[in-house]
């Protein structure tokens, strides 16, 4: 069954600790894409990269960092310079400009 | 940077009524998306248009696209409790591969 699947669905933060969203896919899409989404709000761009090794910072990058060693996932890391980390994490992929198919997504929260 | 912005961010209808949301973006876009996130879910994609003035329809939802490529809307006729969510329009700049979500319509049915 053809998809993409975030892990976890739910995580809590420690002040200062580094946490990482993982985002995998078996669609065989190229494109890939990293959104926050805060309550009651539309989706931000964090990340995305296009292709393998490659990535790009989107609208709200700062205090994450991002890798893309195969084409299947593009994990997220929330870095303790992230200071209001708390919010809904959807991953998505893509090909080309088509349509954004996402995952279940990722709740963060800071304890 | 472009915006998109949604209107209304609200909307309450009575089972029955129709329901309008409006997207308008500060950039001429090369397509426009929708999509549809049900409470506590994650979007899944309705549709895409390309052409100027472009309308689809799909069942009760009417999608048009307008002439200058900076606006669109998304109409349902006779509103059910399975059309209950949030909706989003999502576009590209020309020449830009990043999707910029509008700020969504959040529709509740009063059955």
């Amino acid at each position: 069954d053809g998809g993409i699947t975030q892990s976890p669905k739910y995580l809590f933060r420690k002040e200062g600790q580094n946490v990482t969203l993982s985002c995998e896919q078996n669609l065989n899409h190229d494109a890939m894409y990293w959104y926050r989404q805060d309550p009651g709000q539309g989706l931000r761009l964090i990340y995305y990269s296009q292709i393998v090794n490659d990535f790009q910072k989107g609208d709200i990058a700062e205090g994450y960092s991002v890798s893309r060693e195969k084409k299947e996932s593009f994990p997220l890391t929330v870095t303790s310079a992230q200071k209001n980390p708390t919010a809904f994490y959807l991953c998505a992929s893509s090909i080309g400009e088509k349509k954004l198919f996402f995952g279940s997504g990722t709740q963060l929260s800071v304890l | 940077g472009q915006q998109v912005m949604q209107i209304p961010q609200y909307q309450h209808v009575q089972e029955g009524e129709d329901f309008t949301t409006y997207c308008n973006s500060s950039t001429t876009l090369s397509n426009i998306q929708w999509y549809k996130q049900r409470p506590g879910g994650h979007p899944v994609f309705l549709i895409q248009l390309v052409k100027s003035g472009e309308v689809k329809k799909q069942k009760r939802l009417t999608f048009q696209f307008g002439e200058a490529k900076k606006n669109s809307s998304l109409h349902i006729t006779a509103t059910q409790t399975t059309d209950v969510g949030t909706y989003f329009c999502a576009g590209p700049s020309f020449g830009n591969e990043k999707l910029t979500f509008g700020t969504g319509t959040r529709l509740t049915i009063i059955p």
